[in-house]
């Protein structure tokens, strides 16, 4: 399978502890983003990378998230100190090129439970 | 700022019918894409169809057909002859560096 791959696919933590999540991209895709949904809602953008180059952040990424792409291909997401309003799913996805006309290719995401 | 908007949060069909799902967008930029995805309940998001802000014309793709309108910034999804196998939630998204998504609609085809 040469698709978007996301681990660990489901994770139950609890308040306060860390978690970090994996993105492995289709292989020559050189951007990666990351995207939050939670019940009802749609996917929202977190962060995106070209390559190893982290280029936005949104404003939804507290100082408790983190993420990197250090040999620019995979890349991981971390939240430190985990509260409940943490719980959706987070989503990768990988693109071929900066151009705007490439569709994102998502992964199966990972949902994350904190009690 | 980019924004989509999905006023219908749920449709309800059944099989055969026709089914058209809105979006409206926005957006100040002039080179743009605009996107359906689809999340069935498995929940991973499936790439349905795309167009460019410059080409408005509409086509049909098997079962798919889209309707895109700049000038009412519109960019409504027809399924035709729905099938219980097209029930899932149905996204419209506008991507300029990257993707913003509207809130869903959630459509269930009944047999």
């Amino acid at each position: 399978d040469t698709g978007v791959s996301q681990d660990p696919r489901h994770k139950i933590t609890k308040r306060g502890q860390n978690v970090t999540f994996r993105c492995d991209p289709i292989s020559e895709h050189n951007r990666l983003y990351w995207y939050r949904q939670t019940l009802g809602q749609g996917p929202e953008f977190l962060t995106y990378f070209q390559n190893e180059a982290q280029l936005e952040k949104s404003r939804l990424l507290s100082d408790r998230f983190s993420a990197e792409r250090p040999k620019g291909s995979f890349s991981t997401l971390e939240i430190q100190r985990t509260e409940q309003g943490d719980s959706a799913m987070y989503l990768c996805a990988s693109s071929k090129s900066e151009s705007s006309n490439n569709e994102q290719f998502f992964g199966p995401g990972t949902r994350l439970t904190v009690l | 700022a980019q924004k989509v908007t999905q006023a219908q949060t749920e449709i309800s069909v059944v099989e055969k019918e026709d089914v058209t799902l809105d979006c409206v967008y926005e957006t100040r930029d002039t080179t743009y894409y605009l996107f359906w995805y689809k999340q069935p309940p498995s929940g991973e998001l499936v790439f349905l169809i795309r167009r460019n802000s410059f080409d408005e014309q509409n086509e049909i793709s098997g079962r798919y057909s889209w309707n895109f309108q700049k000038s009412t910034s519109s960019f409504n999804f027809t399924i035709t002859a729905s099938q219980v196998v097209d029930s899932a939630v149905y996204f419209c998204a506008i991507h300029t560096d990257k993707l913003i998504f509207g809130t869903g609609t959630r459509l269930q085809v009944f047999p």
